[in-house]
């Protein structure tokens, strides 16, 4: 079975600087999809950035970037230019490309809160 | 915007009523899930409907009772609950279980449960 592994339960940063979230998983598979889900203390869960594992090229969406180390199974979040708006916890996911069910395995989760 | 929509946001029920959660989407998606959330834990999966029909129930107790009543909307009814199952109800959706990038799940914002 696949797992996934935040190590860091809480982290701070000052706003309009640069954090790094750490995520790294387990699986035997080729095949699969990695994302970053936020969710701010108004609960609702959005979805941050997605990874193929096919792909090489790191994923970004505006402020937000990954690292994908495929052999290293890493998966790290690079928030840029930190807001106060991106204080939540922020879950890693997995999801296996074969399996059905379209199954997530998430992490414990991340809480990250930005200082001004 | 979610395009993921539930309700009620809160909910408050005693360990005899019978209460419904709802779910809605429009974003034309076959399939539907519910997840269980408690406090900074990361959502359980619960059950999933794919084309309206269950697809997978994670042995999830009968007093949760899913239902998908069109491509749409998907119910959770509740009965006898216990007060352990307060958390928050997640409800989303994907275009399919084909287990392709583009079943990315979308998440609504939740209904908070309190069973007294």
């Amino acid at each position: 079975a696949q797992t996934v592994t935040q190590s860091q339960p809480e982290m701070s940063v000052q706003e309009a600087e640069t954090v790094t979230l750490s995520c790294t998983y387990d699986t035997s598979e080729s095949d699969y999809y990695l994302f970053w889900y936020k969710q701010p203390p108004s609960r609702q869960m959005i979805l941050v950035i997605r990874q193929e594992a096919y792909k090489q090229q790191n994923a970004t969406e505006n402020r937000f970037s990954v690292n994908f180390q495929k052999a290293a199974k890493s998966f790290s979040l690079k928030i840029s230019d930190s807001q106060l708006g991106d204080a939540a916890m922020y879950f890693c996911a997995y999801r296996s490309a074969r399996e059905y069910g379209n199954k997530l395995v998430f992490g414990a989760g991340t809480i990250l809160r930005v200082k001004s | 915007d979610t395009e993921v929509t539930q309700t009620p946001k809160h909910l408050v029920m005693g360990m005899t009523n019978k209460k419904s959660l709802k779910c809605e989407q429009h974003m034309g998606h076959r399939a539907m899930y519910w997840y269980k959330q408690k406090a900074k834990k990361p959502p359980e999966l619960m059950f999933v409907y794919s084309y309206e029909k269950l697809s997978i129930n994670e042995s999830v107790p009968s007093r949760f009772s899913p239902e998908c009543p069109n491509s749409s909307l998907l119910n959770l009814h509740l009965h006898a609950l216990q007060p352990e199952d307060s958390a928050l109800y997640l409800c989303a959706s994907s275009q399919t279980l084909a287990g392709g990038i583009v079943d990315t799940q979308y998440f609504g914002p939740g209904t908070r449960l309190t069973v007294l």
